[in-house]
């Protein structure tokens, strides 16, 4: 099976740092990715992990442990309009051997001026 | 390129109606997905498809059936509608070659409200 759990809710303040959470168990692992999703919208890709260690993409990083099943979404720079919805998705290997990918529920980022 | 699309953006039902969803792709991927996203929730899988012709279940597929007869196109059943089943409806697609190509791009989606 998997699960997959992060924080519900965060808030953060205008041009600071946030580190959001992600553990996950899961019988078959094939890569981390995480979304964000603003309200009423769909989500949109920021970041994909398959092995150990940080990825980097501007303001956007994400870690992986793959001993600990652990991710985090470190967002820099903190601006309005990253208040948003951060989902946590795993990818694997499940029934007839396809890969599928399973979300977490999400944590909602409020930024504050 | 439109990407995915999706139709219709919202759709009322009463209790036992029947309807599709539809949902396109011009990526030439092959995998496609539907889920559902209740209020303040993540995202649950419905169905997937790894080419024309190939579909599997996921978390939740009680109440819909899908087909994929081509590989642009992965409509969503809907029988009996119960207001269980109203939610935020999206649609993605994604490439099949590895790494960062599984990366999932996802319709508007659908707000279908069962009353």
């Amino acid at each position: 099976g998997q699960n997959i759990d992060q924080p519900t809710e965060m808030t953060a303040t205008e041009g600071a740092i946030v580190q959001i959470n992600c553990t996950y168990q899961t019988s078959g692992f094939n890569g981390l990715f995480w979304y964000q999703q603003h309200a009423g919208e769909a989500p949109t890709f920021l970041s994909y992990n398959v092995l150990d260690g940080l990825e980097e993409k501007g303001r956007f990083s994400s870690f992986l442990s793959r001993s600990k099943g652990y991710s985090y979404l470190l967002l820099k720079e903190l601006q309005m309009k990253d208040s948003a919805s951060y989902l946590c998705a795993v990818r694997g290997m499940f029934s007839g051997g396809y890969n599928k990918l399973i979300f977490g529920a999400g944590t909602r980022l409020a930024v504050h001026p | 390129n439109a990407g995915v699309t999706q139709t219709p953006k919202f759709r009322i039902l009463k209790i036992g109606q029947s309807m599709t969803l539809q949902c396109a792709q011009d990526m030439n991927h092959n995998y496609m997905y539907w889920y559902r996203q209740d209020p303040g929730m993540g995202l649950k899988l419905i169905y997937y498809s790894v080419g024309a012709g190939i579909t599997d279940k996921g978390e939740v597929p009680n109440g819909y059936n899908v087909s994929r007869s081509t590989t642009e196109d992965f409509p969503l059943r809907l029988e009996l509608a119960a207001p269980s089943q109203t939610s935020v409806y999206f649609c993605a697609s994604s490439g099949s070659g590895g790494g960062e190509t599984y990366e999932q791009y996802f319709g508007p989606g659908t707000r279908l409200t069962v009353t």
